[in-house]
C-alpha cells in the first residue's frame, strides 16, 4: 500500500544551522507530496507540495524536491531559525483518491 | 480563508461514555476527514466523507462511527469510548479535485479516564 517514512526526531539545531529532513515514499501511481508543518498547539498546515517528478516546493525558505528515481522528497532549509521549531509531517495523495498519508512525524527544536 | 472548527479543544470522559467531536468548514469543501494523532504514530485516518451522507473507512475505524448530514459539518462519534482512545483528535477538509490539500483544524485533545 502506500505509506511514507520520514526520518526520526527530534532534531535539535542551533540558529542558522542547516536543516535536512529525509522522507521517502511507497505508492503506486503519481502520487502528489506534501510537507505540513505543526507549531505548538494548532493543527497542521501545508507548508509546501508538489505534484510531479522534479517539481520543487518551497515556502518560507523551505525546499523539497520530488525524485522518482530515489522515492524521496526531502525537506531542507538553508538557515533555521528559533520560530521554525515545530514537528515537521511528510505525507503524500494519489490520484483519484481523496486520503493522505502521513509520516510518523519529525520534531524540530531550534535554539538560539 | 478557508477555516475548520472544532468545537472542543480539551475534553475529559470516562470509560463507556458517549462522545461526539464537532468538526465545520466554511469553504463549500466537499471532502471532510478525522485523524488521530499519537506520538510516534503521526497520523492514522479515521474516516472520510466526500460528500453529504457519504463516509469511507479509513485505517482505523473500529470503535468510531461519523456523520455528515450537511455538506459543512462532520461529526466523529465514540460510542463507548474507551482508554486507549485517549489523543489528539484532527479534523480536516479540502476540495473534491486538485492537488487534496487538506486544510485541518486545531485539534481536540480528548482524554478517557
Amino acid at each position: 500500500g502506500n505509506s511514507v517514512t520520514q526520518m526520526e526526531g527530534p532534531v535539535t539545531l542551533s540558529e542558522e544551522a542547516f536543516l535536512t529532513i529525509n522522507c521517502t515514499y511507497t505508492a503506486t501511481g503519481y502520487p502528489s507530496l506534501f510537507w505540513y508543518v505543526q507549531y505548538p498547539g494548532e493543527g497542521l498546515q501545508l507548508l509546501l507540495k508538489a505534484t510531479k517528478a522534479d517539481d520543487k516546493g518551497s515556502n518560507k525558505g523551505f525546499e523539497a524536491t520530488y525524485r522518482k528515481e530515489t522515492t524521496s522528497f526531502h525537506l531542507e532549509k538553508g538557515s533555521v531559525q528559533v520560530s521554525d521549531s515545530a514537528v515537521y509531517f511528510c505525507a503524500l495523495s494519489r490520484d483519484n483518491n481523496n486520503d493522505m498519508r502521513f509520516g510518523a512525524g519529525t520534531r524540530l527544536t531550534v535554539k538560539p | 480563508d478557508v477555516k475548520v472548527t472544532q468545537s472542543s479543544r480539551y475534553l475529559v470522559k470516562r470509560t463507556g461514555e458517549k462522545v461526539f467531536l464537532e468538526c465545520v468548514q466554511d469553504m463549500d469543501h466537499e471532502n471532510m476527514f478525522w485523524y488521530r494523532q499519537d506520538p510516534g504514530l503521526g497520523l492514522r485516518l479515521i474516516y472520510f466523507s466526500y460528500d453529504v451522507k457519504m463516509k469511507e473507512k479509513g485505517d482505523i475505524p473500529e470503535g468510531y462511527s461519523v456523520s455528515r448530514e450537511k455538506k459543512e459539518r462532520f461529526s466523529l462519534i465514540l460510542e463507548s469510548a474507551s482508554t486507549n482512545q485517549t489523543s489528539m483528535y484532527l479534523c480536516a477538509s479540502s476540495l473534491l479535485t486538485g492537488a487534496n490539500v487538506l486544510t485541518f483544524g486545531a485539534g481536540s485533545r480528548l482524554t478517557v479516564l
